[in-house]
Order: C-alpha cells, then structure tokens, then sequence
C-alpha cells in the first residue's frame, strides 16, 4: 500500500465549479503537507504549503489538512479553465523530514 | 523567481549508453533533488544533494549515480541506460530551512531505446 493515495480522477467541470481535490496518507509523522500544480509539459508548481492541521486560504484556493483522520484537501473556487492541470498533493514529516512523497495526481478539466 | 533549468527537454538514447541529465539552479539553494515521474506511479525520488559534494540515495536509487561538485549544479548518470528508465526526470531544489518547499524544473523527457 502507498503511503499517499490520492483520488484518482480525471476530473471535469463546468467553469464556475467548486472543485474538490483529496489525499489520504499512512504515516502520521507527516507534518508538511503540498499541493503542487502541474500544467501538461511543465514541470510541477508549490500551490499550496501548509504546516499540520488546520486550512489555509489564498485565493480562490484553500488547503485543509485534517492529521486525526489523515486527510488533506484542496477546494478551488469559481474554477477557470486556466485551472485545468494535473494536481499533485505530497507530504513530508519524520524520518522522511525534507524528503517529499508525492500522490499520483488528479487531472482536473475545466470546461469555459 | 527561481529559475531551475535542465539541459534537455527531449533525449533518446540507446541500451548500454552513458547518459547524464544536468540540472542548474540561480537561487543559492542549498538542497536539490532528482525525481522520475510515471504514468500511475507519481513522483518518485531517486537522489538528493543538501550540500556540495554531498549526496544521499531517495526511494529508487538502483542503476542510477548523482554528482554535485558545485552549489547551483546536480547531475543525474545513468551508468547504463535500460529500457525501464524511460520516464520524465524533474530535477527540483529548495532552500534549507524550506526543504519542503520544492521548485522544479521543466523535465527532461527521457527516451531508452
């Protein structure tokens, strides 16, 4: 089993869509949780950096981070088209401390 | 910004044959790291460097060696390439006190026939 599995997708919505973006974990000693952005052909982007539990907005994003239940999320409000990418949550913590493990990434589509 | 370039964005190479991956970063940053990435299998971390001449193995160092001989350079040799080391390479570095904090590069797209 992996030690980050995220929702799988793909992912469509219409534009204007509250998205929804999920991670769970195995290793409680994880205590940095990422969210990346990776736009096709690109390399992926830092979106979101939180440190333990709790939310943390910027934008029309928010991060959650719920470590009793081992569960993060990334809600994007209003969604673009230009949100369409792949996102990757990873996380870090322990004897993994500066290592990052990642998920494998959920493809969102935006449709205009 | 941090700029974190890699010398190739497409290689083919051959079974057998020496390749090296280089990666540079502008930033001074003191930590940087080599990943693959695969269809279903995500990013996987096969080295990483926190100082000069420094390096430590990741998840899946096998078949793969790293040199760091200056701050800002990190590259990746494949002593010999096989065909299960075609992938997408993403060199990434980060600041010391932000380990976490990862900036990657574009990616090499690394073809073994």
């Amino acid at each position: 089993q992996k030690e980050v599995e995220q929702d799988p997708g793909p992912l469509s919505v219409p534009e204007g869509a509250i998205v929804s973006l999920n991670c769970t974990y195995s290793n409680s000693a994880f205590q940095y949780f990422m969210w990346y952005r990776q736009y096709s052909r690109k390399g992926p982007e830092l979106l979101m950096y939180t440190y333990s539990s709790g939310n943390k907005e910027d934008g029309r994003f928010t991060a959650q981070v719920d470590k009793s239940s081992k569960y993060i999320s990334l809600f994007i409000r209003d969604s673009q088209p230009s949100d369409s990418a792949t996102y990757l949550c990873a996380m870090s913590g322990g004897t993994n401390a500066g290592k990052s493990t990642f998920g494998d990434g959920t493809t969102l589509t935006v449709k205009p | 910004d941090v700029k974190v370039t890699q010398s190739s964005r497409y290689l083919v190479k051959r079974t057998g044959e020496k390749v090296f991956l280089e990666c540079v970063q502008d930033m001074d940053h003191e930590n940087m790291f080599w990943y693959r990435q695969d269809p279903g299998l995500g990013l996987r971390l096969i080295y990483f460097s926190y100082d000069v001449k420094m390096k430590e193995k990741g998840d899946i160092p096998e078949g793969y060696s790293v040199s760091r001989e200056k701050k800002e350079r990190f590259s990746l040799i494949l002593e010999s390439a096989s065909t299960n080391q075609t992938s997408m390479y993403l060199c990434a570095s980060s600041l010391s006190g932000r380990r976490e904090k990862l900036f990657f590069g574009s990616g090499t797209q690394l073809s073994v026939l």
